[in-house]
């Protein structure tokens, strides 16, 4: 699977949008970007996915770049209770590669009032 | 739904104990997972199940042990507890090439 690499950390203001970029420049064509995150303590949540296309959902949207190396994750006003670790994972569509998610260390966002 | 449900929620254990985290999810998924987080570190995989009767290892499996009888229950056995294995260990379940729901946690403590 193609490895991602995301900022550390990144703070943005409460009732602001939060853009979150992931580069994954040797993703495959088959291979999909998911964004999870985890807030303190908790089990990781699924956020949002896609392939090509941008998506959104109630949570969030996902920018994809035409050449799909970059996404960005958009959370379009930020609340206090949007501060996690945000992870971005590429996930291959193929059954034989598709079990073993792996989450790096994401970006710690922290959304101040 | 309860979804993924882990038991203990908490545990202390001896270096050379040995013990089960207990996983069942209520969504017959077929897929399940185990994973651990360290402290500051991302999630790593222990050991997956794509289905009662089959497992297979992760990236860290040594040390652990599981089995799937049926496709709700996906146990995680310690044999000889470690003080490495200080950690908080997850279990997940998905329908299948979709979105993982993740249990609230086991943390273990090993002294």
């Amino acid at each position: 699977d193609a490895k991602t690499t995301q900022p550390p950390s990144m703070d943005c203001a409460e009732g602001r949008a939060a853009n979150l970029p992931c580069n994954h420049s040797t993703i495959s064509g088959n291979e999909y970007v998911y964004w999870y995150r985890q807030i303190h303590s908790q089990g990781p949540q699924y956020i949002i996915h896609g392939l090509k296309n941008n998506e959104t959902n109630e949570m969030a949207s996902l920018i994809i770049t035409e050449d799909r190396k970059s996404s960005t994750l958009i959370l379009p006003h930020a609340t206090l209770r949007d501060t996690a670790v945000y992870y971005c994972i590429v996930r291959s569509s193929r059954q034989s590669n598709d079990y073993k998610l792996s989450f790096g260390a994401g970006t710690t966002v922290t959304v101040r009032a | 739904n309860a979804g993924v449900t882990q038991t203990p929620k908490f545990r202390i254990l001896k270096i050379g104990q040995s013990m089960t985290l207990q996983c069942t999810q209520d969504m017959n998924h077929n897929y399940m997972y185990w994973y651990r987080q360290d402290p500051g570190m991302g999630l790593k995989l222990i050991y997956y199940s794509v289905g009662a009767g089959i497992t297979d290892k992760g990236e860290v499996p040594n040390g652990y042990n599981v089995s799937r009888s049926t496709t709700e229950d996906f146990p995680l056995r310690l044999e000889l507890a470690a003080p490495s294995q200080t950690s908080v260990y997850f279990c997940a379940s998905s329908p299948g090439l979709a979105e993982l729901f993740f249990g609230e946690g086991s943390r273990l403590t090993v002294l």
